[in-house]
């Protein structure tokens, strides 16, 4: 009964490859959002999405593109990966954008 | 632009001690200010918010306070104990009134140890 779950929770991979961050939130929300947790402990956010459509894009490489298939999936697609994609990246969800955030639990991407 | 500054980590306090993390903010506008808590292994919870200037947020004994003549909103709390061991974040949201949270500026986090 989780209410944002991401997986993988850990992921490894090499330099130029291509790998995706699946989430999912079971709380009715509309809003979705991804941010990034570098290595110094910064959260940023990358994108957020309000009814499958996307109102935030900060700076973030077009490598990143994230994809919602419906209001309860909110997935991030990296291409090209590179080492300073290394990070923790969470998932968040709320009712609206004036309500409170809910995180996932993050997943660890290490580049390698 | 907007940005949050919060005391560096570890800290390190015995079971019932006096929390203090100082947190200062750098905004045009209005901001609402929050406070979120990771624990270990889990993703960010909202612990307490202030939508404006002298609002006071509480939560599981936590307060802090919304001072705009000082840009702070320090969290305390009067006696810890060992399960409030986490990171802390302090937090913006740049959309002004309404404590929209579409945009969340985080300071750095302070992580807490507690010690019985």
């Amino acid at each position: 009964d989780t209410a944002v779950s991401q997986t993988p929770k850990y992921l490894v991979t090499q330099m130029g490859n291509d790998k995706s961050i699946k989430c999912e939130q079971n709380l009715g929300h509309d809003t979705m959002y991804w941010y990034k947790q570098d290595s110094k402990k910064f959260l940023k956010i990358m994108f957020s999405y309000n009814n499958k459509e996307l109102i935030i894009n900060e700076t973030v490489p077009n490598r990143f593109s994230p994809k919602s298939p419906d209001k309860a999936h909110l997935n991030l697609h990296i291409n090209s990966l590179e080492l300073g994609d290394s990070a923790v990246y969470f998932c968040a969800s709320s009712q609206d954008r004036n309500s409170p955030l809910h995180f996932g639990n993050g997943t660890r991407l290490t580049v390698t | 632009g907007d940005s949050v500054t919060q005391m560096e980590g570890p800290v390190t306090l015995s079971e019932e001690a006096f929390l203090t993390i100082n947190c200062t903010y750098t905004a045009t506008g209005y901001p609402s200010l929050f406070w979120y808590v990771q624990y270990p292994g889990e993703g960010l919870q909202l612990l307490l918010k202030a939508t404006k200037a002298d609002d006071k947020g509480s939560n599981k004994g936590f307060e802090a306070t919304y001072r705009k003549e000082t840009t702070s909103f320090h969290l305390e709390k009067g006696s810890v104990q060992v399960s409030d061991s986490a990171v802390y974040f302090c937090a913006l949201s740049d959309r002004g009134y309404g404590g929209s949270q579409g945009n969340l500026i985080f300071g750095k986090g302070t992580k807490l140890s507690v010690k019985p």
